[in-house]
């Protein structure tokens, strides 16, 4: 398995404003995604990135609403760009490990008024 | 893309009861198919998952069951507990796309003691 940590755990923004998520695991992944979970609801697919090249959006998510870094094997941020009050939501990364289990961060829970 | 419908929306049973909660997918070339239990307040935790090349899968009180042919998986709770309380989630992942999970819309379970 993989440990995963997020930092803010929550945050309340002010719409118009950014806010960049900090996601770290405790050994080095190759696959690294970042999910959306809207309240009471399931999760959807915002985009995976794999290090050392561009992020892959999925349908619906654009690289300038949410743009993601991946610096190294551990490491990965997402930024949520210009945020209205419908960006509140839980925002999950997970690594991806060889046998296709994924393992999911604590979330961060954004508020934007 | 593949699509993944979850029953059902909210389960209550007496403590010590069974539970079952079912998923059918649409993508028949999807390969792995994972349960989360996810907590207020937490990230989705991994419980059990399943992969194509296998019918039915075991530990100590949780077991899933998997029919290709109908393409549909199901996660069955035995002496459930007031603890086993929380959102499950089904997911499936398509066949070489990366790893992405495809998420069903969860299940509320509440196991009154």
């Amino acid at each position: 398995s993989a440990v995963i940590s997020q930092k803010p755990s929550r945050d309340i923004c002010q719409r118009g404003t950014s806010l960049t998520i900090q996601c770290q695991v405790d050994s080095q992944v190759t696959m690294m995604f970042w999910y959306r979970q809207q309240p009471g609801q399931s999760l959807t697919l915002i985009a995976t990135a794999n290090q050392g090249s561009e992020a892959t959006y999925e349908s619906g998510f654009v690289i300038d609403k949410f743009p993601i870094s991946r610096p190294n094997l551990t490491f990965s941020t997402l930024t949520v760009s210009n945020m209205s009050p419908e960006d509140s939501s839980i925002y999950l990364c997970s690594t991806g490990l060889a046998g296709n289990e994924q393992f999911f961060g604590p979330g961060t829970r954004l508020t934007v008024l | 893309g593949e699509n993944v419908e979850q029953h059902p929306s909210t389960l209550s049973v007496q403590e010590g009861d069974s539970a079952v909660i079912k998923c059918t997918y649409s993508d028949s070339a999807s390969n792995y198919f994972p349960w989360y239990k996810q907590e207020l307040g937490k990230g989705p935790q991994l419980i059990i998952d399943i992969r194509s090349n296998v019918g039915e899968k075991k530990d100590q009180r949780i077991a899933v069951t998997l029919n290709k042919t109908a393409k549909h998986f199901s996660l069955h709770i035995t002496e459930t507990q007031p603890e086993d309380s929380a959102v499950y989630f089904c997911a499936a992942t398509p066949y070489n796309q990366g790893g992405k999970l495809i998420f069903g819309q969860g299940t509320e379970l509440s196991v009154k003691p």
